[in-house]
């Protein structure tokens, strides 16, 4: 079946620090991959999106980079700041009929100045 | 443009009783997607609808029902409430193309007592 392995949180880093989320998944073909992001209270936000192998998805400073070889999708950002402070979700939408997302576990991400 | 629109933002029940949810998608869009979060379970996709038409399911009992109208305003119903179906519901809406990826509102927060 399909599903999402996040690396599990939370992680905790300080202001300006390198920031890597893992993510694997499994799933028959191509699905397109995504990474969301929620803020306390608020529902889920795009961050970046990814529909083919080596694609590289970017938004806000994150990256992250389609890899077929190893089915992963890493969410990393160059230098985080306290407004990074979130829960971040990998996801897939397979390749099946209609539209519908797989959701890793999130990860909490808190920042300090 | 105006985002997607969930109401009622918040809701307490009892248990036994039945809820209705509303959300208004993204103008233009066509497919409404419900999903169910949880502390323990996560994010489980509930079922999708496109054009008026239920395209895909997951894995809930019949207690859960949705609907969609020609306007692609959607509803989801829950009845015999539990106390475990106490969870943010989001709903997201997308073009045809889950390439497209998902706008999601910000949620319904319901309580059963």
């Amino acid at each position: 079946g399909n599903s999402v392995t996040q690396m599990e949180g939370p992680v905790t880093l300080s202001e300006e620090a390198f920031l890597t989320i893992n993510c694997t998944y499994t799933a028959t073909g191509y699905p397109s991959l995504f990474w969301y992001v929620q803020y306390p209270g608020e529902g889920l936000q795009l961050l970046l999106k990814a529909t083919k192998a080596d694609d590289k998805g970017s938004n806000k400073g994150f990256e992250a980079t389609y890899r077929k070889e190893t089915t992963s999708f890493h969410l990393e950002k160059g230098s985080v700041q306290v407004s990074d402070s979130a829960v971040y979700f990998c996801a897939l939408s397979p390749m099946e009929y209609g539209n519908k997302l797989v959701f890793g576990a999130g990860t909490i991400l808190r920042v300090k100045s | 443009k105006a985002g997607v629109t969930q109401t009622p933002r918040y809701l307490i029940k009892t248990r036994g009783q039945q809820v209705t949810l509303s959300c208004s998608p993204i103008s233009g869009h066509r497919s409404v997607s419900w999903y169910q979060q949880t502390p323990g379970q996560g994010l489980q996709f509930l079922f999708e609808y496109f054009s008026e038409t239920q395209r895909n399911k997951g894995n809930f009992p019949g207690r859960f029902s949705g609907r969609q109208f020609s306007n692609s305003r959607s509803e989801m119903n829950v009845s015999t409430l539990e106390l475990g179906d106490s969870a943010l519901y989001l709903c997201a809406s997308s073009s045809f193309s889950q390439a497209d990826g998902y706008t999601f509102g910000s949620g319904t927060r319901l309580t059963v007592v």
